[in-house]
């Protein structure tokens, strides 16, 4: 199956700081979706990207299908912006397939 | 607002003892609703499709007799794990999407302990 895996495994960085997270993908994907899953396990949507680029405040995400990969940027981190990040993707159907995810800690 | 709603939200069981979880769209009808689980610190993994009036799909090495999935409706499923051990704690989340537009939606999730 589809393998997808996410870059860094883990984060910390000080309040104000920006990050970029990475999710490589290894075959061609219908759909693509970045989620943020908070402290309560609840999984929150960020964007839904399939492909190129869209922004959502300090959140930006660009995806290029035909290399295989996605980029989450965060600008001027903050606190509530920790929690667990993933990509997801399928084929077409609803069924996803979640990434290892990058755990974010920002420290104030 | 929420979209999907799950509930409950937390449940412990005795070992043994079975326990359902509710999956609710809450303004669309969905005809196929999909079972997640997450174990602590790892990355959600794809249990069941559930299908509104029809059989479950389950994926490779779910057992189908120890999680039970219900579509009776076209706004709900449940899930409802049987026999419950402490290896069947974990978080356990649903997900859905409404036919117009792509972004799919998830509930709550469940955190299930089994003492």
């Amino acid at each position: 199956g589809i393998q997808v895996e996410q870059s860094p495994p883990d984060l910390i960085l000080q309040e104000g700081a920006n990050s970029t997270l990475r999710c490589n993908f290894s075959d061609s994907v219908n759909n693509l979706q970045w989620f943020h899953q908070n402290p309560w396990g609840q999984l929150i949507n960020l964007f839904y990207i399939p492909s190129g680029t869209k922004q959502n405040g300090r959140l930006s995400a660009t995806t290029v299908a035909t290399e295989r990969y996605s980029l989450l940027y965060i600008s001027s981190s903050q606190t509530t912006d920790s929690g667990v990040y993933f990509c997801a993707v399928n084929f077409g159907n609803e069924k996803l397939t979640f990434g290892t995810g990058t755990r974010l800690t920002i420290i104030p | 607002g929420a979209v999907v709603s799950q509930h409950p939200s937390r449940v412990i069981c005795k070992s043994g003892t079975s326990v359902k979880i509710e999956c609710r769209s809450l303004d669309f009808q969905a005809t196929t609703m999909f079972w997640y689980r997450q174990f602590p610190k790892q990355s959600l993994m794809l249990m069941a499709t559930s299908n509104e009036g029809s059989k479950a799909t389950y994926e490779q090495g779910v057992e189908k007799d120890k999680f039970l999935i219900n579509h009776a409706s076209l706004t709900l499923s449940t899930l409802t794990v049987t026999s419950a051990h402490p290896e069947d704690s974990s978080f356990y989340i649903c997900s859905s999407r409404p036919s117009s537009g792509n972004t799919i939606y998830f509930g709550e999730g469940s955190w299930l302990t089994v003492v």
